[in-house]
């Protein structure tokens, strides 16, 4: 089973940009793995950021956005804020052999 | 808006069978196209368990394959999980999601005698 590795923790200051990685052991990640992104507060069900790599939902806001960058999926969070600071998980889908969760990265606004 | 319910025992025993329920409500359970388990360990990441599709196909993870069905009931608006042959590993919260749009609040299932 492929093993989907993210950033333990990184730290960003408020207003600052922190990009968030995604990498699958199985090779580049591409569209076709179809991304998602996930936000999750302590003692919340997790909420979807992004879906299908880049595409946000009506809840998503503007500052968060998605992409592929170097052969990995990308969470890029511009301008962030205190109450971004969060576990964010990515997920990727594998044909044939179903999804697979990264470990996840905690983010960190000081 | 679509809201998800997770609903079943809090405490199951070794080697027994963990079952859970996820209601639908706001919407149909057509309108999606698959749906979804997720689970989390106390303290843990999230590990995909499987998922349900409208047509009622089935794609389950492989590490929990032989163990996981996972079932849809169109006319009571509600899709389930069963896990079998549980140990204290299987100990975590279990969300529900309709492709991963929405998600249930969780449910915490503990596997001890």
């Amino acid at each position: 089973q492929a093993v989907v590795t993210q950033e333990p923790s990184l730290t960003v200051s408020p207003g600052g940009t922190v990009t968030l990685t995604c990498d699958s052991s199985t090779g580049a990640v591409t569209s076709g793995h179809y991304p998602y992104w996930f936000q999750q507060k302590p003692g919340q069900a997790p909420r979807t950021l992004i879906y299908h790599t880049s595409n946000k939902h009506s809840w998503t806001p503007a500052r968060f956005s998605g992409s592929l960058l170097g052969g990995k999926a990308a969470l890029i969070l511009s301008g962030a804020q205190p109450e971004d600071e969060a576990e964010y998980y990515c997920l990727l889908s594998y044909s044939g052999a179903g999804r697979v969760f990264g470990g996840g990265t905690k983010l960190t606004v000081l | 808006q679509v809201q998800l319910q997770e609903s079943g025992p809090g405490l199951v025993k070794p080697s027994g069978t963990l079952s859970l329920t996820c209601a639908v409500s706001g919407g149909s359970i057509s309108s999606s196209n698959w749906w979804s388990w997720v689970r989390q360990p106390p303290g843990k990441g999230l590990e995909w368990i499987g998922e349900i599709y409208h047509s009622g196909s089935t794609n389950y993870n492989p590490s929990l394959k032989s163990r996981v069905t996972i079932s849809i009931n169109k006319s009571k608006n509600q899709f389930s999980l069963k896990l079998n042959s549980v140990t204290a590993a299987d100990t975590a919260v279990y969300y529900c999601t309709n492709s991963f749009d929405y998600w249930g609040q969780g449910t915490l299932v503990t596997v001890s005698s």
